[in-house]
């Protein structure tokens, strides 16, 4: 079965950038969503087909992927951007998620 | 605006069935796919499986044997069952909207994409031993 791999997690100062990874064979292929999710809510998209941005979501994220590797990029973190994110893509008829980053804001 | 509704027995024991419904408020209900994801506490997402309005479904390899997705579109509503649920199981459950599609380039090379843009609360289910 297809795996999606991200470091367990990240730290960056407010204002900074932040890059959250997410690796898998030929990943590049594929489409990738992240998903935001805080605790007590549920989980909350945050870039889809790989680059796209929904309406209601900043314009400091912002997605990449090329060959093995997909990310997440924040842009000028704010604390409230501290959240554990999820990586998704599409393989075999499954949606596969990475095992989660979280991001800390220190 | 879409609401996703869900509910379902909270707490059961070993080898019980569990069964959670969500109901979908709004929007087109036949335009989009209909998922579950579960959460185990302390841990990340793992998706359950997907069905259309058509009720063609798609489960996850490691949990087709027990899992059954099933879809009402007289009401807006679909299903998940699991069957002989173990402490294994306890998780917080989700419904979710899901857009599924395919892109074809110039080249004539095709890429899938499904993601899940609207999600229901959750319902946690606790299995005793």
């Amino acid at each position: 079965s297809y795996e999606l791999t991200q470091s367990p997690s990240v730290s960056v100062s407010p204002g900074q950038t932040a890059s959250i990874t997410c690796s898998g064979d030929k990943l590049g292929a594929k489409y990738v969503c992240w998903y935001q999710e805080k605790p007590g809510q549920s989980p909350l998209l945050v870039i889809y087909q790989d680059t796209k941005r929904p309406s209601e979501i900043p314009e400091r994220f912002s997605g990449s992927n090329s060959g093995n590797t997909a990310t997440l990029t924040i842009s000028g973190t704010q604390a409230v951007d501290e959240a554990v994110y999820y990586c998704q893509a599409w393989d075999a008829s499954t949606a596969v998620f990475g095992g989660g980053t979280k991001l800390t804001v220190l | 605006q879409v609401l996703l509704q869900q509910w379902g027995a909270g707490l059961l024991k070993a080898s019980e069935a569990l069964s959670l419904t969500c109901a979908v408020y709004g929007g087109s209900f036949s335009d989009y796919h209909w998922s579950w994801v579960r959460q185990p506490p302390g841990k990340g997402l793992e998706w359950l499986g997907e069905i259309n309005h058509s009720g063609g479904t798609n489960y996850s390899p490691s949990l087709k044997s027990r899992v059954t997705i099933a879809i009402d579109t007289s009401k807006n509503q679909f299903s998940l069952g699991v069957t002989s649920v173990t402490a294994a199981d306890t998780a917080v459950y989700y419904c979710a909207r899901a857009v599924k599609g395919t892109v074809t380039t110039t080249t004539a090379r095709s890429y899938s994409y499904y993601y899940m843009d609207v999600w229901g609360k959750g319902t946690m289910v606790a299995v005793s031993s």
